[in-house]
């Protein structure tokens, strides 16, 4: 069965630093991995996926992911955090063609000015 | 082109009651998927519906239960209704015809409070 750890409940930065929240996965076969945003009493927005092709995914508000096989891992960096960038991050996996997608424990992230 | 809409936003029953949470999804979306938020178990998938029939269904007892109108909007039942239920439930649609790569668009939650 997949599934995603993320590492780190907690991240906090300061502004203009670089962000960055780690996504590691297990599946037994190729993943298709997602990032989702969520901000307070909101829903889960889309930052970014992966399916297939290049393994560096560029997303919304500056932020991206690679893929990296070898290491199962889908980290989102982003290079200058912004204050706006406060929120809840999730790493989520789904397989196949199945619509049951897993999600990670979720990190929590502060910046600070 | 409007977003996912969940109704209500905040609901509270007392244990051994039973509710019922709304789902619209955004137009021609065919599939709905529903989840549990909560602090200890995070985010959960309920189960999805795909053209008014269950397609895939998560871990959860039959007290949880759900349904799809042929217009795709969908509903989710609690019965008996316990503490532990008290969650933030979130809808999500899709297309639900391009497989597991697609993207899910989510409602803002229903707040469940279980007093």
């Amino acid at each position: 069965a997949q599934s995603v750890t993320q590492l780190g409940s907690h991240v906090s930065v300061s502004e203009g630093a670089l962000v960055l929240l780690r996504c590691n996965y297990s599946s037994s076969v190729p993943p298709y991995l997602f990032w989702y945003v969520q901000y307070p009493n909101q829903g889960l927005q889309l930052l970014l996926k992966y399916t297939t092709g290049a393994t560096l995914v560029k997303g919304i508000n500056g932020f991206e992911a690679e893929f990296k096989k070898s290491e199962t891992s889908f980290h989102l960096t982003k290079p200058s955090a912004h204050m706006s960038d406060a929120a809840e991050y999730f790493c989520a996996v789904s397989v196949n063609n199945n619509n049951d997608m897993r999600f990670g424990a979720g990190t929590r992230l502060t910046v600070k000015p | 082109k409007a977003g996912v809409t969940q109704t209500p936003r905040y609901l509270i029953k007392t244990r051994g009651q039973q509710v019922t949470l709304s789902c619209s999804p955004i137009s021609g979306h065919r599939s709905v998927s529903w989840y549990q938020q909560t602090p200890g178990q995070g985010l959960q998938f309920l189960f999805e519906y795909f053209s008014e029939t269950q397609r895939n269904k998560g871990n959860f007892p039959g007290r949880f239960s759900g349904r799809q109108f042929s217009n795709s909007r969908s509903e989710m039942n609690v019965s008996t209704l316990e503490l532990g239920d008290s969650a933030l439930y979130l809808c999500a649609s899709s297309l639900g015809t391009s497989g597991a790569n697609e993207e899910q668009f989510f409602g803002p939650g229903t707040r469940l409070t279980v007093l």
